[in-house]
């Protein structure tokens, strides 16, 4: 299996523009989740989802952030309008249910300018 | 309020020494605890985990020992390796079901010098 994979591994945008990260999981993982890691803050959950349903979503910063898992195959995160204090690294992760254990993706590294 | 504390941001050791990492958390209704390794550029990979019905939990050169009492836990690295140089989260979670989720710490950076 590939992993988690996540695209793009870089974006570089500018204050204003909209932002959308996609994540892939692995096969066969019915949980999703989508982190955010910065130096003040460390690595936060942002939301979560399990079965393609959104389960908790308390730590989406604001309404400018919005994330979707139409399949089982597919999520994407989405910030609109971005601003420069969005500027991180934007991790997924998925997991099986009965493991404890989550895999994550390499990370979308944005800076907005 | 930050659930899960790691409160050493960095940790340098000699090639060979034990590391020791260390882990706190405030919620008493955690039952499962994991540690995680990360690489620069990548994300971070699991290394070990402890149920709360234990105290200890060895594989190879890593063992994790948990203090419920104290609601502490560590990470134990013998002998430490160059490569064992990375960032290392505790991770802290309710119930053995994924549907729940897992609250991070900061992390400790680990350097082994050669």
């Amino acid at each position: 299996d590939a992993g988690v994979i996540q695209s793009p591994r870089h974006e570089v945008t500018e204050m204003g523009q909209e932002v959308t990260l996609r994540c892939k999981p692995i096969s066969g993982h019915n949980s999703l989740f989508w982190y955010r890691q910065t130096m003040m803050r460390g690595l936060e959950l942002l939301i979560y989802f399990n079965n393609n349903v959104p389960i908790d979503d308390s730590g989406m910063p604001e309404d400018r952030f919005s994330a979707k898992m139409p399949n089982a195959s597919f999520s994407t995160l989405k910030i609109q309008p971005s601003e420069p204090r969005d500027s991180a690294v934007y991790f997924c992760a998925s997991s099986f249910d009965r493991d404890l254990e989550q895999y994550f993706g390499p990370g979308t590294r944005l800076t907005v300018t | 309020d930050q659930q899960v504390k790691q409160n050493s941001p960095s940790l340098s050791v000699q090639e060979g020494r034990i590391s020791i990492l260390n882990c706190d958390y405030t919620n008493s209704m955690f039952d499962y605890f994991l540690w995680y390794k990360k690489y620069p550029a990548e994300g971070p990979t699991f290394l070990i985990s402890i149920s709360s019905i234990k105290d200890k939990n060895e594989d190879g050169r890593f063992t994790v020992f948990l203090n419920k009492s104290a609601k502490h836990l560590s990470l134990h690295i013998v002998p430490s390796q160059p490569g064992d140089s990375a960032v290392y989260f505790c991770a802290a979670r309710q119930g053995n079901t994924n549907a729940g989720k897992s609250t991070f710490g900061d992390g400790t950076t680990l350097t082994v010098k050669p």
